[in-house]
């Protein structure tokens, strides 16, 4: 079975300073990456995927995300923190099985962007 | 645009009440999910619809039955439930059961 962690429960950072949220994953055959945030009482919004291609990632809000295979890591990059980045991000992997196609999602890490 | 539906935003039902939730795209996709998360947690998969067909029923109890008449709108109808099923329920769609998945905003349910 496909799956993801999330080694850190927070991470905190000062507003301008750069950031990065930690996943790596498990998976067999070729791992189908994704990364998504979560504002307080609102739903999922997508941030960026990766399926194959360049290792580096470009996705929305300044994000990028870097794909590691030697290290089994996608770790979620931003050069330049903001407050307003504070959210609960999520990394998932995407299963495919007889029955169709799931999301296994990480346990999810709150960032905390102070001013 | 990537906009899923979902009404009612909140719903606080008791646990004889019938009621359903309601989840609803107009951007062509074709496959559409139902997702529960608690607080703090990931979202769990609950059921899948392909092309209007239940194709993933991740063995949830029969109180939660789905429903997907048309290839825009997805139903979740809630009867019987209990206090442990109040969540945030997230609907959500992909152009096909492959790609990505675009989410609604969620209803919060609450059991009393």
């Amino acid at each position: 079975a496909q799956s993801v962690a999330q080694p850190e429960d927070q991470v905190n950072v000062a507003e301008g300073n750069p950031l990065t949220v930690k996943c790596t994953y498990s998976v067999s055959g070729n791992p189908y990456l994704f990364w998504y945030v979560q504002y307080p009482n609102r739903g999922l919004q997508f941030l960026l995927k990766y399926i194959t291609g360049d290792n580096l990632v470009k996705g929305s809000y300044g994000f990028e995300a870097e794909f590691n295979k030697s290290q089994t890591s996608f770790h979620l990059k931003k050069p330049s923190a903001l407050v307003s980045d504070s959210a609960l991000y999520f990394c998932a992997v995407r299963e495919l099985n007889q029955a169709g196609t799931a999301l296994i999602f990480g346990k999810g890490t709150t960032l905390s962007v102070s001013s | 645009d990537t906009e899923v539906t979902q009404t009612p935003k909140h719903l606080v039902m008791g646990m004889t009440n019938k009621k359903s939730l309601k989840c609803e795209q107009h951007m062509g996709h074709r496959a559409m999910y139902w997702y529960k998360q608690k607080a703090k947690k990931p979202p769990e998969l609950m059921f899948v619809y392909s092309y209007e067909k239940l194709s993933i029923n991740e063995s949830v109890p029969s109180r939660f039955s789905p429903e997907c008449p048309n290839s825009s709108l997805l139903n979740l109808h809630l009867h019987a439930l209990q206090p442990e099923d109040s969540a945030l329920y997230l609907c959500a769609s992909s152009l096909g059961s492959l790609e990505t998945q675009y989410f609604g905003p969620g209803t919060r349910l609450l059991v009393l």
